[in-house]
């Protein structure tokens, strides 16, 4: 089974901010990654899908990028409803979520 | 706009089969290339990828749930649904139904959720 860490697994931030969130598979799963956020009592949304790829509807403040074992999603200014919960997925063999990135208020 | 809600039993007893359905409206269940999925979210935990299903045949499960999952569609009623057998308090979660799509598999349209409680 393949197996998604990610770091951190929290983070205090601000307006503004510069935000980056790794995730890591326990084996290459080429681009076959994806990005969701999650508010509290909502279901998750799809922010990128193939490692780097915006979905439609997105704010261009999302990106991703990787390939291989290692991904970031980088936020390029934290707004207020960036403050979230982010998960990673491979969907290379099965469908594995990462453990969450909670993003609070500094 | 495609949309999916989930409906089913919101209280199983232990060692009984917890059972859910999705039904699709706004588009059809039958076309495209599309995989039709089950998530689910432990209260204050990680989601958790169940199975899903392709072109109404071929199914993929998560291996720790394989002995205890059965995904299946109802084309007629353009719906899909999950079955759990044998659940324990463990399984107690929100479900979340959705559906894997642009080759990648991305989950881009989700049901809003229904919590499923495992108690005696």
């Amino acid at each position: 089974d393949i197996q998604m860490t990610q770091s951190p697994s929290s983070l205090s931030a601000s307006v503004g901010d510069r935000v980056t969130i790794t995730c890591r598979s326990s084996q290459s799963i080429s681009s076959y990654l994806n990005w969701y956020q999650q508010r509290p009592g909502k279901a998750p949304k799809l922010l990128i899908y193939g490692a780097s790829n915006l979905q439609s509807g997105v704010s261009s403040r999302f990106s991703g990028s990787g390939s291989g074992t290692d991904f970031t999603l980088t936020i390029s200014s934290l707004q207020p409803e960036d403050f979230a919960t982010y998960y990673c997925q491979q969907t290379y063999s099965t469908g594995t979520f990462g453990q969450g990135t909670r993003v609070e208020f500094k | 706009q495609l949309q999916l809600q989930e409906s089913g039993s919101g209280q199983v007893k232990p060692s009984q089969t917890l059972s859910l359905t999705c039904a699709v409206s706004g588009g059809s269940i039958s076309s495209g290339d599309f995989f039709w999925s089950w998530i689910r979210q432990p209260p204050g935990k990680a989601l958790e990828w169940i199975g899903d299903i392709f072109q109404s045949v071929t199914t993929n499960y998560n291996p720790s749930l394989k002995s205890r999952v059965t995904i299946s569609v109802d084309r007629s009623k353009n719906q899909f649904s999950l079955k759990l057998s044998s659940v324990t308090a463990a399984d107690t979660a929100v479900y979340y139904c959705a559906r894997g799509s642009s080759g990648y598999n991305a989950l881009d349209y989700w049901g809003q959720g229904t919590l499923v409680t495992v108690s005696s």
